[in-house]
């Protein structure tokens, strides 16, 4: 699988849009972008994922750039709840075990 | 949405004891089970793909005698650590697969005095 680099940390202010960009330029034409996060002292939580398409859930926004070579989580309004580690994972979709990179730390701050 | 149980959520044993911690999977089956460490402030680190039915495939550097799976069902896989040490100390986290990717179960907090 792909590696991905990340920023070590970043901070957000309660209500604003975070924006946690990952590269990924190694990037296969059949590997996806996933994103989870995890909260201090818990389990990893599935964020979102894609392939070449933005994508947007309940949770966030996923925007690949075209060549796919990087791509950005957006959380439109964090909340305090919402600091955590993100960790962005670049694999083939389904069976693959999932390898973690260091993750950005998420401060969201009020 | 998936459901994946880990028990015990936080154990504590003595040195030399083995401790099982059990991953279930609720509402699905999955046939692929992973195990993950984690020490404080650093990421996740896979540890062994549980395969239901055949032996786990253990990534480089982890002692498949030290830590044994088992992944007798398609909702159950356990790790046992085995003659536990202080070093074996840290967060044990386990995930399972379904038609949606991955799902983590809540972590063990593993402390070995």
């Amino acid at each position: 699988d792909a590696k991905t680099t990340q920023p070590t940390s970043m901070d957000c202010a309660e209500g604003r849009a975070a924006n946690l960009p990952c590269n990924h330029s190694t990037i296969s034409g059949n590997e996806y972008v996933y994103w989870y996060r995890q909260i201090h002292s818990q389990g990893p939580q599935y964020i979102i994922h894609g392939l070449k398409n933005n994508e947007t859930n309940e949770m966030a926004s996923l925007i690949i750039t075209e060549d796919r070579k990087s791509s950005t989580l957006i959380l439109p309004h964090a909340t305090l709840r919402d600091t955590a580690v993100y960790y962005c994972i670049v694999r083939v979709q389904y069976g693959n075990k999932l390898v973690f990179g260091a993750g950005t730390i998420l401060r969201v701050k009020s | 949405g998936a459901v994946v149980s880990q028990h015990p959520s936080r154990v504590i044993c003595k040195s030399g004891t083995s401790v099982k911690i059990e991953c279930r999977s609720l509402d699905f089956q999955a046939t692929t089970m992973f195990w993950y460490r984690q020490f404080p402030k650093k990421s996740l680190m896979l540890m062994a793909t549980s395969n239901e039915g055949s032996k786990a495939t253990y990534e480089q550097g982890v002692e498949k005698d030290k830590f044994l799976i088992n992944h007798a069902s398609l909702t159950l896989s356990t790790l046992t650590v085995t003659s536990a040490h202080p070093e074996d100390s840290s967060f044990y986290i386990c995930s399972a697969g379904d038609n949606y990717g991955y799902t983590f179960g809540s972590g063990t907090r593993l402390t070995v005095v």
